[in-house]
C-alpha cells in the first residue's frame, strides 16, 4: 500500500539557520512527489514538485528537495530560515490510475524563532 | 481566473442540521476532490469525481454525499451534521495527464456544536 511518512511532527529552528523537513514514502513504482505549505488559516500552496525529471527540485521561497529513490525519501530543505517560513508543511505523493490519487503526510509544523 | 472557489469560508451548525459546501473551478479540470483536514492527520479524501457524471468514495465517506453538478462544480453535503464532522474542508481539482499538482480552494472551517 502507498503511504507517506513525515518523520517530525514539529521542527523548531532559529532564523537564519538551515531547515530540514523529512519525508519518506512507500511505493511499488515511481510516484510524483510534492511539498505543500499551509500558513495559519490559509489554503495549501505548492512549494515544489518532482515528476521524474531532475532529482534535485527547486521551489519557491528558496526551498528545495531531493528525490532519493534508493532511500524512498523526498526531504525538504532551505539554507536559511526566515520568520515568514513558519507554517505547516505537507509531503504528498501522487499516483495515477483511474484517477489521480493523492496521499498526504500528517504534516510538519515549522516554528522559526528570532 | 479564480482557480478553485469554495463557499462558505466559515460555518457553525447544530448537531443534526444539514448543509452543502460548494466548490467551483474554472480551469476545465476533469478531476475534483473533497478532503477534510484534522490536526495531526494531514488531509483525508472524502469523495472524488474523476469526470463529470461520476463520483466515488474516498477514505472517509461516511456521513457525506456529493454531487458533480457539471464539469465546474462539485458539492459536498452533510445530511445530518455530527460533532465528529467539525473540521476544515478543502476542495481540489487536478489537471488531466497525471504527475501534476492539485489546486486547492481556500477551505471551509466547519464547527458542529
Amino acid at each position: 500500500a502507498q503511504s507517506v511518512t513525515q518523520l517530525d511532527s514539529h521542527v523548531s529552528v532559529s532564523e537564519g539557520t538551515p531547515v530540514l523537513l523529512r519525508c519518506n514514502y512507500s511505493s511499488s513504482y515511481s510516484p510524483s512527489l510534492f511539498w505543500y505549505v499551509q500558513h495559519p488559516n490559509k489554503g495549501l500552496q505548492l512549494l515544489l514538485k518532482y515528476t521524474s525529471a531532475a532529482t534535485l527540485v527547486k521551489g519557491i521561497n528558496g526551498f528545495e528537495a531531493e528525490f532519493k529513490k534508493s532511500e524512498t525519501s523526498f526531504h525538504l530543505t532551505k539554507p536559511s530560515a526566515h520568520m515568514s517560513d513558519a507554517a505547516e508543511y505537507f509531503c504528498v505523493v501522487s499516483y495515477s490510475g483511474g484517477y489521480n490519487k493523492l496521499i498526504f503526510g500528517a504534516g510538519t509544523r515549522l516554528a522559526v524563532h528570532p | 481566473n479564480a482557480g478553485v472557489t469554495q463557499t462558505p469560508k466559515f460555518q457553525v451548525l447544530k448537531t443534526g442540521q444539514s448543509m452543502t459546501l460548494q466548490c467551483a473551478q474554472d480551469m476545465n479540470h476533469n478531476s475534483m476532490y473533497w478532503y477534510r483536514q484534522d490536526p495531526g492527520m494531514g488531509l483525508r479524501l472524502i469523495y472524488y469525481s474523476a469526470s463529470e457524471g461520476t463520483t466515488d468514495k474516498g477514505e472517509v465517506p461516511n456521513g457525506y454525499n456529493v454531487s458533480r453538478l457539471n464539469k465546474r462544480e462539485f458539492s459536498l453535503r452533510l445530511e445530518s451534521a455530527a460533532p465528529s464532522q467539525t473540521s476544515v474542508y478543502f476542495c481540489a481539482s487536478i489537471p488531466p495527464g497525471g504527475r501534476t499538482e492539485a489546486f486547492f480552494g481556500q477551505g471551509t472551517r466547519l464547527t458542529v456544536v
